[in-house]
């Protein structure tokens, strides 16, 4: 168990739709970043958040957009769904220091 | 742009036996960071090792150990004495946000 967690685990929605992902880090982890992994592809890395600010800036579509709370949970938010968008979607976590990454279970997101 | 760059998209081994995977990256930092994470069928992701780039000496965490080769930009990961477990995909990473396409793994029994 990492520590990381990730809701919902499965979602199947339709195009043109919103959805919400939600990721809560290791306790005491300032630092959340998404990702988004294709069907047998790399991950991809969207956007990274430390303490509420987003600090850094990947391969995110203007269609997605993410936030970081105050409790430091995060929520990565896709609209207008289309069917390129179906994958697995991971939350990571970090605390200072040497950048490990503690990944979330992912969501997977099926859009039909 | 750092490039992560997996040349071997599948590898097999035999059980017991030893496992290099290769991997290539492109940056212009003297300092950073080298990952391997390994991605089992469940689909978590999980650290396998890491390299800190200003250190020369390799990293090894038990079975798993590194060639880290800096001027070669260079990083690639030794499985030995291989078991069914280490079967997974394994995926190269720079700092966070540079992962390679990834290896997959199989280990025959």
């Amino acid at each position: 168990d990492s520590g990381v967690t990730q809701t919902p685990k499965h979602l199947i929605t339709a195009t043109g739709q919103r959805v919400t992902l939600r990721c809560s880090p290791r306790s005491g982890d300032l630092s959340v970043y998404w990702y988004q992994q294709s069907l047998d592809q790399g991950l991809q890395f969207l956007i990274q958040y430390y303490n509420g600010e987003e600090r850094a800036k990947g391969n995110i579509l203007e269609r997605f957009s993410a936030q970081q709370f105050p409790d430091l949970h995060s929520e990565l938010n896709l609209s207008s769904l289309e069917l390129g968008d179906s994958a697995l979607y991971f939350c990571a976590s970090s605390g200072q220091g040497v950048g490990e990454l503690f990944f979330g279970e992912g969501s997977r997101l099926t859009v039909l | 742009a750092q490039t992560v760059t997996q040349s071997q998209p599948e590898m097999s081994v035999q059980e017991a036996e030893t496992v290099t995977l290769s991997c290539t990256y492109d940056t212009s930092e003297s300092d950073y960071y080298l990952f391997w994470y390994k991605q089992p069928p469940s689909r978590q992701m999980i650290l396998v090792i890491r390299q800190e780039a200003y250190k020369q000496q390799n990293a090894t965490e038990n079975r798993f150990s590194v060639n880290f080769q800096k001027a070669a930009k260079s990083f690639s990961l030794k499985i030995s004495d291989s078991q069914l477990g280490d079967a997974a995909m394994y995926f190269c990473a720079y700092e966070v946000a540079r992962f390679g396409a990834g290896t997959r793994l199989t280990v025959k029994p």
